[in-house]
């Protein structure tokens, strides 16, 4: 059983199009996030969500909207689709925030916009 | 602000020699720290992590690091390299409020016979 997993793993699309990336984790964690990584393998922090509430929103396009119908899915949801958009987006778990505890990986969704 | 830097992109080793990746952090708070591998084309999967509880700790597959708070440093070694520790290593910190992780840009690990 993967514990987060991500669907798709790859994704090419065009410019303009609409795509979203599904996250699901079976670890019964209350925390979810996205992190972006760019070609550059620099990883950052896009969102985080707690017990399905929004607790953290770094300086992301609003292009980009997660969403969490449950406390066992997040879902990134990107508008229009821009070039810069490529990268690779891990979803992650933890328990009760990160904190000290270990943070669990997707396998990641290798975007690739032409 | 709480961020790490990891000295060195790129480190190469022979297979069987000592392994020393660099990461220095910067915390307006008692830090909780954080190794992380990269095997290509995967996600992130911890190494070890510095919760305060003791300043040196084990961690997976032989790997150790040591929480120096001195030299503000928490560097990841292992004494004995082999093929398959090839990969990515990624340093961080959590952020202040506790609810995310803050990387390094990185360290690639070669390894040759």
């Amino acid at each position: 059983d993967t514990a987060v997993s991500q669907t798709p793993k790859y994704l090419v699309t065009q410019m303009g199009n609409d795509k979203s990336i599904k996250c699901e984790q079976n670890l019964g964690h209350d925390t979810m996030y996205w992190y972006k990584q760019d070609s550059k393998k620099f990883l950052k922090i896009m969102f985080s969500y707690n017990n399905k509430e929004l607790i953290i929103n770094e300086t992301v396009p609003n292009r980009f909207s997660p969403k969490s119908p449950d406390k066992a899915h997040l879902n990134l949801h990107i508008n229009s689709l821009e070039l810069g958009d490529s990268a690779v987006y891990f979803c992650a778990s933890s328990q009760e925030g990160t904190g000290d505890t270990e943070a669990f990986f997707g396998q990641g969704t290798r975007l690739t916009v032409v | 602000a709480q961020s790490v830097t990891q000295l060195g992109s790129h480190v190469s080793v022979s297979e069987g020699a000592l392994v020393l990746l660099r990461c220095n952090y910067s915390s307006s708070v008692p830090p909780y720290l954080f190794w992380y591998v990269q095997y290509p084309n995967q996600g992130l999967q911890l190494l070890l992590k510095y919760t305060s509880a003791a300043t040196l700790v084990k961690g997976i597959n032989g790997f150790e690091a040591e929480f120096k708070k001195s030299e503000t440093s928490f560097h990841l070694t292992k004494p004995s390299a082999h093929m398959s520790d090839a990969a990515e290593y990624f340093c961080a910190v959590t952020n202040q409020a506790g609810t995310a992780l803050i990387f390094g840009k990185g360290t690639t690990l070669s390894v040759s016979s």
